[in-house]
């Protein structure tokens, strides 16, 4: 089956810092990345949608200054969470799909912990 | 707006049937995904429902009304490993995908 990864799998930041997390699909190319963010007990929310070569259509209310996305190649996605607060802590996932399958290939995620 | 329903918890003997039912108002419909998420991990595919009709796949089974915007995922011969948060989602007109709370389900011995 496809294979989505994600890397680190835990980050612990300080404030005022940026982290990058990586998303990469193993064995397929992904034309279409999504990333989530999902707080305890809560279900995943959308933050953006990030398309091989363009600019990421983020969600109502996600700042895309603070959560900069890059897709530059059809098997890397990249989420850099810019001067990082405690409120940003999350476990934040990504999933892939390939053009005209209806499925999603979820990420094993990252926890973000910012002291 | 786009509201995704399902219960916050139930609870199921191992060996028994239980029912997790998902109500949905969305934006258009593009199919429904149901997806088991334990603690700490990303949520794993279960099944999957574009017409209506009931899916079978092994133990787990999902149906689907879509006239009454309403789906269920049945589990059978429950174990002690199916206690996870199951998701329902539902793919809207822009292709996205709308997630549920996720019902918490706890198997008892």
């Amino acid at each position: 089956g496809a294979v989505v990864s994600q890397h680190p799998s835990r980050v612990i930041c300080k404030s005022g810092t940026s982290v990058k997390i990586e998303c990469r699909s193993l064995d397929f190319q992904a034309t279409t990345m999504f990333w989530y963010r999902q707080f305890p007990k809560q279900s995943l929310m959308l933050m953006a949608t990030s398309n091989e070569g363009s600019k990421a259509t983020y969600e109502q209310g996600v700042e895309k200054d603070k959560f900069l996305i890059n897709h530059a190649s059809l098997t890397l996605s990249t989420l850099t969470v810019t001067s990082a607060h405690p409120e940003d802590s999350s476990f934040y996932i990504c999933s892939a799909r390939v053009q005209g399958s209806y499925e999603q290939y979820f990420g094993p995620g990252t926890r973000l912990t910012v002291t | 707006g786009q509201n995704i329903d399902q219960p916050t918890e139930m609870t199921a003997t191992e060996g028994a049937i239980v029912q997790i039912n998902c109500t949905y108002q969305t934006s258009g419909f593009n199919g429904l995904f149901w997806y088991q998420q334990h603690a700490g991990e990303a949520p794993t595919f279960l099944s999957y429902n574009v017409l209506d009709g009931l899916e079978e796949k092994g133990r787990f089974s999902s149906f689907l009304s879509r006239s009454k915007g309403y789906s269920y995922l049945l589990l059978k011969e429950l174990q002690m490993k199916d206690s996870a948060s199951y998701l329902c989602a539902v793919r809207n007109q822009g292709g996205k995908l709308i997630f549920g709370q996720g019902t918490e389900l706890s198997v008892k011995p």
